[in-house]
């Protein structure tokens, strides 16, 4: 089954210490991205890559670092995560990223930071 | 990337049509207009999506207008497993990093 998965589905965790959450997609996409959901902004992106070793920053970036080492992972690192990312996370993919793409999402993982 | 409008919110008795309305009179000729819904905090799932012509999936129908100015989601026969949040969505081609631009999007419940 085509999909793209998200570990952990939720985490709780504290000031400072370092997380990743994984996403993997089995589609074979070139494009894989990130984003945060909060109530009242909406989604916004993060992070997205075009390709392997190749990422860019989104609208909301800080904070947050990426890696793109094989094509379909995409984990999302939070080094020293703080209250104020306490959100639902969404990875997402496509084939390439263009206007014409469907992008698949994945379940999220709702992050508690303390 | 053009703005849309949608009411935020519409009731749908089950069996009945859905007609979600959207409204995107910035729109220009080479954007294409993308429907997504999400299910109390899942992921975003991919509804349908057009440019000029009428179009149909085994999802639901997209109507847009001759000036491309507004579109209407039809869900021909609404289940209660339609509740959920409907995001209409316009997507400029030359959009750095292909991300999708969520509004506040259209909550709609369909009862029994």
């Amino acid at each position: 089954e085509a999909q793209v998965t998200q570990n952990p589905r939720y985490l709780i965790t504290v000031t400072g210490k370092k997380l990743t959450v994984t996403c993997s997609q089995n589609m074979n996409h070139e494009y894989m991205s990130w984003y945060r959901q909060d109530p009242g902004l909406g989604l916004r992106q993060i992070y997205y890559s075009m390709n392997v070793e190749v990422t860019d920053k989104g609208d909301v970036p800080e904070g947050y670092k990426v890696s793109r080492k094989e094509k379909r992972n995409f984990p999302l690192i939070l080094e020293s995560p703080s209250p104020n990312q306490t959100s639902l996370y969404f990875c997402a993919s496509s084939l390439w990223g263009s206007s014409t793409d469907t992008q698949y999402f994945g379940p999220g993982t709702r992050l508690t930071v303390l | 990337d053009a703005k849309t409008t949608q009411p935020p919110s519409m009731d749908c008795a089950e069996g009945r049509a859905a007609n979600l309305p959207c409204n995107h009179s910035t729109i220009s000729g080479n954007e294409y207009v993308y429907w997504y819904r999400q299910i109390h905090s899942q992921g975003p799932q991919y509804i349908i999506h057009g440019l000029k012509n009428n179009e149909t999936n085994e999802m639901a129908s997209l109507i847009i207008t001759e000036d491309r100015k507004s579109s209407t989601l039809i869900l021909p026969h609404a289940t209660l497993r339609d509740t959920a949040v409907y995001y209409c969505i316009v997507r400029d081609p030359y959009n750095q990093g292909g991300k999708l631009i969520f509004g506040q999007g259209t909550e709609l419940s369909v009862k029994p």
